[in-house]
């Protein structure tokens, strides 16, 4: 695609509950990360998927999070038993594999509320 | 750990005016990049400036310039002629550069900038 996709744009959630956040990343781009950006703050990492395996998961804050990315392309953020503190907007890059000149596209995000 | 601190929450600048923005950071590393990031309503970054901290020369974008002190740990970002389009969060962002890695983003906490008509 041209750019990349977050679905949905917005979900609103009960506390308990289990969700699953879309990213479809630009074609060809072999990198994806998931970030979660509270409300004031910058985005922090949380996820970074090199092709099908998350090579690097050391920003999930505990084991309700999840990510899959099973054929390289689009990946979905799990989140279970959904706490009021996971409120926040979910952003999914994507670049290519590149010492240099290795930019990241952002996607528009998901904001996820939960009451 | 690498941190990046940016100390203004909110700026303001008269449309055609001038505005810096600034940043800090800290690290042990010697090969990186820096960035600037614009953050509008919309949700989605998008990519200002970006520095390579082997280069010494600052990075230049049309409007947008950084000033870049390798030795201090200090980027900040100069807005020349700015418009209201420039309203925006800003937000400087860290990354380790080294062999074949992508290596994360590592972001402050952002600046809100206001253009004045």
């Amino acid at each position: 695609g041209a750019g990349v996709s977050q679905t949905p744009s917005n979900k609103v959630t009960e506390k308990g509950k289990y969700v699953e956040l879309r990213c479809d990343p630009i074609s060809g781009h072999t990198a994806l990360y998931w970030y979660r950006q509270s409300l004031g703050q910058g985005p922090e990492f949380l996820i970074y998927f090199q092709g099908t395996g998350a090579a690097d998961d050391s920003g999930l804050p505990n084991d309700r999070f999840f990510a899959v990315r099973p054929e390289g392309s689009v990946s979905t953020l799990k989140i279970q038993r959904t706490e009021r503190g996971d409120s926040a907007v979910y952003l999914c890059a994507s670049s290519l594999i590149r010492r240099e000149n290795t930019e990241a596209f952002f996607g528009q995000g998901t904001r996820l509320t939960v009451v | 750990a690498q941190t990046v601190t940016q100390s203004q929450p909110e700026m303001s600048v008269q449309e055609a005016e001038t505005v810096t923005l600034s940043c800090t950071y800290d690290t042990s590393e010697s090969d990186y990049y820096l960035f600037w990031y614009k953050q509008p309503p919309s949700r989605q970054m998008i990519l200002v400036i970006r520095q390579e901290a082997y280069k010494q020369q600052n990075a230049t974008e049309n409007r947008f310039s950084v000033n870049f002190q390798k030795a201090a740990k200090s980027f900040s970002l100069k807005i020349s002629d700015s418009q209201l389009g420039d309203a925006a969060m800003y937000f400087c962002a860290y990354r380790r550069g080294y062999g074949g890695s992508q290596g994360n983003l590592i972001f402050g906490k952002g600046t809100k900038l206001s253009v004045k008509p």
